[in-house]
């Protein structure tokens, strides 16, 4: 199993400006994903953070809005950068353990974006 | 691509109700299929999963029978408690890959 310590839980952050999350798991994984949730929307994956290479965004996220670090096996951060209120929402990090294995989550961050 | 589709919400039940959330899916091959839950203030964690076509996942009174046929994974529990109340989320894994795609959720809320 992998227990995800995801912070901050919730902030309220004013347009223009950039926040960083940041996800700690207990173990080493091999795949740290990010996800969003909107209000009344279902999960969407912003990107699958790779460990010493760069992040593999999906359609309709990119990097310069969205950059991701992964250090090392065990550590990710997402930053929303100049944020507008339509980036209000969930944000998750997940990891997994490996092939065929499933899907653990972090707690989200509420993000309120005035 | 592959896509989960999911009964819209809220559902609203009384305690001991039968529930049934209905999930379908669109995926080639062979994929595995996932239900997850969030209770509220908490990130989301496994309910049940089935890997291959009739296999039925099970845990804590819930179940869900993997239908290749109708391409089904619909969510059962014979007796709901107020501790169910949560937003539950159908969600498919291609074997081809790692990522997941989930459903729109649905919400449930149990009364006493």
């Amino acid at each position: 199993s992998a227990v995800i310590s995801q912070k901050p839980s919730r902030d309220i952050c004013q347009r223009g400006t950039s926040l960083t999350i940041q996800c700690q798991v207990d173990s080493q994984v091999t795949m740290m994903f990010w996800y969003r949730q909107q209000p009344g929307q279902s999960l969407t994956l912003i990107a699958t953070a790779n460990q010493g290479s760069e992040a593999t965004y999906e359609s309709g996220f990119v990097i310069d809005k969205f950059p991701i670090s992964r250090p090392n096996l065990t550590f990710s951060t997402l930053t929303v950068s100049n944020m507008s209120p339509e980036d209000s929402s969930i944000y998750l990090c997940s990891v997994t353990t490996g092939i065929n294995e499933k899907l653990f989550f972090g707690s989200g961050t509420q993000l309120s974006v005035l | 691509g592959d896509s989960v589709t999911q009964m819209e919400g809220p559902v609203t039940l009384s305690e001991e109700a039968f529930l049934t959330i209905n999930c379908t899916y669109t995926a080639t091959g062979y994929p595995s299929l996932f239900w997850y839950v969030q209770y509220p203030g908490e990130g989301l964690q496994l309910l049940l999963k089935a890997t291959k076509a009739d296999d039925k996942g099970s845990n804590k009174g819930f179940e869900a029978t993997y239908r290749k046929e109708t391409t089904s994974f619909h969510l059962e529990k014979g007796s709901v408690q107020v501790s169910d109340s949560a937003v539950y989320f159908c969600g498919l894994r291609a074997n081809y890959g790692q990522n997941f795609v989930f459903g729109p959720g649905t919400r449930l809320s149990v009364l006493p």
